[in-house]
């Protein structure tokens, strides 16, 4: 199964684009890559999901190289609820799903 | 409303006595699976299972059971916890594998 490889944190001001890159370079053909978020210790949540093209919903968009072996997470306008974990996760094709370390984002005003 | 319920939400118990967590959806999910979080350690998978009557191991399955008799429930057995199950635990459901996990509030284990 993939493996990912986040930065431990990074900060953003408020307001400004916040990119978070993952690198996943021994992704498989057939495996998605998933973001979640987890604010404290409460239960992750989903953010968005791809498998080679971009993709943009209410919440975030994701970019995805052409050789698949990183993406980036671009949240437009952070706020200070942004603040949390945010977790690049690959999927394997029998549904087992890593989490790693993930990035700690804190949004600062 | 759409949820993932895990009960109970907080737990101190004894090493060997047996425990279960349960965890319920409500979405007609098929796919549901267990997860540790620890300090350090980030969220590791138990099991999963993607129907009813097939579960799989995870990455950290020692320790522990699950049984998909329906597909609403997925409980998680400890026959015999351990201090070192001192956990945060998560359950989660999606549609499929492919989609977004719905993960319950969490339930925090405390083993003495």
């Amino acid at each position: 199964d993939a493996k990912t490889t986040q930065p431990p944190s990074m900060d953003c001001a408020e307001g400004r684009a916040a990119n978070l890159p993952c690198n996943h370079s021994t992704i498989s053909g057939n495996e998605y890559v998933y973001w979640y978020r987890q604010i404290h210790s409460q239960g992750p949540q989903y953010i968005i999901h791809g498998l080679k093209n971009n993709e943009t919903n209410e919440m975030a968009s994701l970019i995805i190289t052409e050789d698949r072996k990183s993406s980036t997470l671009i949240l437009p306008h952070a706020t200070l609820r942004d603040t949390a974990v945010y977790y690049c996760i690959v999927s394997s094709i029998r549904g087992k799903l890593q989490f790693g370390a993930g990035t700690q984002v804190v949004v600062t005003p | 409303e759409a949820q993932v319920t895990q009960n109970p939400r907080y737990l101190i118990t004894v090493t060997g006595k047996k425990l279960t967590v349960t965890c319920s959806q409500n979405m007609n999910h098929e796919y549901m699976s267990w997860y540790r979080q620890d300090p350090g350690l980030g969220l590791r998978q138990i099991y999963y299972s993607m129907n009813v009557e097939v579960t799989d191991k995870g990455d950290v399955p020692e320790g522990y059971k699950v049984s998909r008799k329906e597909k609403r429930n997925f409980p998680l057995i400890l026959e015999s916890p351990s201090p070192n199950q001192t956990s945060l635990y998560f359950c989660a459901s999606s549609f499929d594998r492919y989609n977004e996990q719905f993960f319950g509030p969490g339930t925090r284990l405390t083993v003495l």
